[in-house]
């Protein structure tokens, strides 16, 4: 089973600073992983997919990056709706499995 | 628009069943596999199988064999999930997600129901 790392755990970034948060994979997953955000109450929502395309309506802000067993996520100016948990998940093609890591908080300093 | 909408909250006691739906509209249904995901309270995701609507295959975490059901009903667009031997570990949220990539199971989840409280208390 594929294992998925994420660091930090909790991240305090101020409104409009560069957040930068980090994923890794147990063994080679290519670029078959995705980035979520979820806040409270509310289900994940699809930000990047195949390591580094965002998904649709996605701001430019947040961006994609990685292959194999390290990859990141960036957002480039965080704004106030921004702060969530984000989740990165690989998906492998077969045997078809989804494996999420522990996730990073994002929180206002 | 596409919409995964699911059943609503169950409270179950432990060693007890339970089915949740998730009814899909404005796609394809056969067109696209469906996974079900679960979230304790407080923690993170967790991926409970994945269902393909047009044969019925399906595929299960290790750890769900044994206990979680998948199947589908082509004639009303709709996904089951059914967990069976209900423990308390089990209270979680449990959600459907459509894969964003065509006929395979590979692909970020862009579209999610709603999600579905458990609770399992005696």
């Amino acid at each position: 089973e594929i294992v998925m790392t994420q660091s930090p755990a909790t991240l305090s970034v101020s409104p409009g600073e560069r957040a930068t948060l980090s994923c890794r994979a147990s063994q080679s997953v290519s670029s078959n992983l995705a980035w979520y955000q979820q806040k409270p109450g509310q289900a994940p929502r699809l930000l990047i997919y195949g390591a580094s395309t965002r998904a649709t309506g996605i701001p430019a802000r947040f961006s994609g990056s990685g292959s194999g067993t390290e990859f990141t996520l960036t957002i480039s100016s965080l704004q106030s709706e921004d702060f969530a948990v984000y989740y990165c998940q690989q998906y492998n093609n077969w045997p078809p499995a989804l494996t999420f890591g522990g996730g990073t908080k994002v929180e206002i300093k | 628009q596409v919409q995964l909408v699911q059943s609503g909250a169950e409270v179950k006691k432990p060693g007890a069943s339970v089915k949740v739906s998730c009814k899909a509209s404005g796609y394809t249904f056969t067109s696209y596999y469906m996974h079900w995901v679960r979230q304790a309270p407080g923690q993170g995701l967790e991926w409970m199988g994945i269902i393909n609507p047009s044969g019925g295959s399906t595929s299960y975490a290790q750890k769900f064999q044994g206990r979680v059901t998948m199947t589908r009903d082509t004639s009303t667009s709709t996904v089951y999930m059914e967990l069976s031997s209900l423990r308390s570990e089990d209270t979680a949220v449990y959600y459907c997600a459509r894969p964003n990539e065509y006929s395979s199971s590979s692909g970020g989840c862009d579209y999610w129901g709603q999600g579905t409280l458990v609770t399992v208390s005696s």
